[in-house]
């Protein structure tokens, strides 16, 4: 079946650094790809849609210039999280669409900014 | 895309089945009904889908109202690693690309022994 590697599956940084997150599609070519955000307790929240080549469509409310999201190939898309503070912490989740519309998601990766 | 309504916790016990409802009263005729599970600190797995007649596969079945209005996932023999939060969304399917999948609250549901 589908598989989306996302790498690191953990992260502890320092305030004010940066940290990329890596999606990976590792079966099939990811149309689009889909940048999540989950705080405890709380459910999932849509944070950017990414085309391959083009550039992401961000929700209301995420900064754009904060949350870098890159989509260089059909297998491949990066979000940074630049000058990370303490509320950025969470839980970052990524999917990949197919070209026949499926939903894959990969593992996740809790960030830590102390 | 239509909004689900869900409770917010279930138990069930071990080897019993599971039955989780999830009402879509405002459903078009273009859209299905997706189940997706979120064990705790992991990404969500998909388990079924479907747009008017039920569907069963390994890991489930889905019953949908023949009005569309409300589905039930059913977990046929509940394990504790079925432990998690079931989330119930509507959206158009086939393959548009960009239509994203919106997450409500869920159900979480714990397998007790």
């Amino acid at each position: 079946g589908a598989v989306v590697s996302q790498h690191p599956s953990w992260v502890i940084c320092k305030s004010g650094t940066s940290v990329k997150i890596e999606c990976r599609s590792l079966d099939f070519q990811a149309t689009t790809m889909f940048w999540y955000r989950q705080f405890p307790k709380q459910s999932l929240m849509l944070m950017a849609t990414s085309n391959e080549g083009s550039k992401a469509t961000y929700e209301q409310g995420v900064e754009k210039d904060k949350f870098l999201i890159n989509h260089a190939s059909l297998t491949l898309s990066t979000l940074t999280v630049t000058s990370a503070h303490p509320e950025d912490s969470s839980f970052y989740i990524c999917s990949a669409q197919g070209l026949l519309g499926g939903y894959t998601f990969g593992s996740g990766t809790r960030l830590t900014v102390v | 895309d239509a909004k689900t309504t869900q409770p917010p916790s279930m138990d069930c016990a071990e080897g019993r089945a599971a039955n989780l409802p999830c009402n879509h009263s405002t459903i078009s005729g273009n859209e299905y009904v997706y189940w997706y599970r979120q064990i705790h600190s992991q990404g969500p797995q998909y388990i079924i889908h479907g747009l008017k007649n039920n569907e069963t596969n390994e890991m489930a079945s889905l019953i949908i109202t023949e009005d569309r209005k409300s589905s039930t996932l059913i977990l046929p023999h509940a394990t504790l690693r079925d432990t998690a939060v079931y989330y119930c969304i509507v959206r158009v399917g086939g393959g548009n690309a960009g239509n994203m999948l919106t997450f409500g609250g869920g159900t979480r549901l714990m397998v007790k022994p």
